[in-house]
């Protein structure tokens, strides 16, 4: 079954502005990682927040980490035209190594 | 550079024909998988490997063989394809303590096969 499950499934907004998008899991975890995926397919490996930490900060991106929601949030700030892609967030069955990931988020910016 | 790659990048074949998708990994890492990536269904593990020589059964192993002869490959093998298995596939690595942890995982840049 999913895990991680992305909202809004669709973000469309203006070069300049910022972007947020909020992930929600259903099990404990360690770890909670964001990925984007460019329109060519590749899958980059974004940013990992720990499940002891609340925030965390990457250039223009900001995670928030909330374990008694169970939920995540990625903020990207300043946003550009490049950074329309689609954004996922996976956790991981940690006895498989397994990553789960959302349905993920697709941002659109406009120049 | 540290990087997994797979071969071939894009690939149409036709239903029954053998083929294989090639995985490697330059940073010596123990874990590996497979995943596809389809509309929908979002990214689902096929197949991983813990070290050399131990494979198991992800989510969506029908259809699909592998094999872990040396640590830094890790093809991928479609014995009879079907159209089905018309899908983007990801090939990822790490360390094994990083994979049980959740830890960050090292993907390859996708294979996109079309099976008619």
């Amino acid at each position: 079954s999913q895990q991680g499950e992305e909202d809004p499934q669709a973000l469309s907004i203006q070069e300049g502005e910022n972007a947020t998008m909020n992930c929600s899991y259903k099990t404990s975890i360690n770890n909670l990682q964001w990925y984007r995926q460019n329109s060519g397919g590749g899958l980059v490996h974004l940013i990992l927040i720990r499940s002891n930490e609340r925030e965390k900060h990457s250039g223009r991106l900001r995670v928030t980490l909330d374990t008694s929601k169970k939920s995540s949030s990625l903020l990207i700030t300043a946003s550009r035209a490049a950074d329309t892609a689609s954004y996922f967030c996976a956790t991981c069955s940690s006895n498989t190594g397994k990553l789960i990931f959302g349905q993920g988020t697709t941002l659109q910016v406009k120049p | 550079e540290a990087q997994v790659t797979q071969n071939p990048r894009y690939l149409i074949t036709v239903t029954g024909k053998k083929l294989t998708v090639t995985c490697s990994q330059n940073m010596n890492h123990e874990y590996m998988s497979w995943y596809r990536q389809d509309p929908g269904l979002g990214l689902r593990q096929i197949y991983y490997s813990m070290n050399v020589e131990v494979t198991d059964k992800g989510d969506v192993p029908e259809g699909y063989k592998v094999s872990r002869k040396e640590k830094r490959n890790f093809p991928l093998i479609l014995e009879s394809p079907s159209p089905n298995q018309t899908s983007l596939y990801f090939c990822a690595s790490s360390r094994l303590q990083q994979a049980a942890q959740g830890d960050t995982q090292y993907f390859g840049p996708g294979t996109r096969l079309t099976v008619l």
